[in-house]
């Protein structure tokens, strides 16, 4: 069964370094998605990424982060200068047409 | 903005019993998505509701979503070890069907 692939699965940092996570989506898969969820909270939604540009985005999502589709399977979130704010799970999402989105098992991004 | 408060924050069940899980939005939903979180295994999708009394069933998990389409409820029947984890309700946040996530009824089920 496809799925969402996300690597590395646990991501330490130092503050004020940059981090890159990668997703692989679903290979016929349209839109992607990144969420992040801190530890104790809710799921919440970072952006989604449509067509090679940004559909939507959070308040969460400020310049410090950027996305990017660089070829024809990985989709990455990259932030710029990592706080301890940013440690969470980060989880990438992707669906077809429509609307059901699928989850990748998430990267831990543990800022030190 | 909208709210989706779900109850009960956690439950420990003994095997085999019934449970019910709550979803309770602040303004009316569109599309209602039931995940089951597992670590280590990201958001596993259950079902999703979009119609006002609309109700689906996968194996021994039931959801529905009310008539006036601002709560939904899952329920467990005869709930197995298996069915332990976080179940997370969301809803559209918009037409890019990005995901709004309540905060997540944790299961335990003891043998």
């Amino acid at each position: 069964e496809p799925e969402v692939t996300q690597t590395p699965s646990h991501q330490v940092t130092q503050m004020g370094q940059e981090v890159i996570l990668r997703c692989v989506p679903i290979s016929n898969h349209l839109y992607f998605y990144w969420y992040r969820q801190i530890l104790g909270q809710k799921v919440e939604f970072l952006v989604s990424f449509y067509n090679n540009e940004i559909s939507e985005k959070s308040e969460i999502f400020d310049d410090q982060f950027s996305v990017e589709r660089p070829d024809g399977s990985n989709f990455t979130l990259k932030i710029r200068s990592t706080k301890l704010e940013d440690s969470a799970m980060y989880f990438c999402a992707s669906r077809a047409g429509g609307p059901i989105q699928y989850f990748g098992a998430g990267t831990r991004l543990s800022v030190l | 903005s909208q709210e989706l408060e779900q109850s009960p924050q956690s439950l420990i069940v003994q095997e085999g019993k019934n449970l019910t899980i709550n979803c309770t939005s602040s303004k009316t939903l569109y599309g209602l998505y039931w995940y089951k979180q597992k670590y280590g295994e990201g958001l596993i999708f259950l079902m999703m509701l979009q119609k006002g009394g609309e109700e689906k069933s996968h194996e021994k998990i039931t959801a529905k979503l009310d008539e006036k389409k601002q709560q939904s409820s899952l329920h467990i029947t005869a709930s197995q070890p298996s069915h332990a984890g976080i179940y997370l309700c969301g809803a559209d946040l918009n037409s890019g069907y990005a995901l709004n996530f309540g905060k997540g009824t944790s299961l335990l089920v003891t043998p």
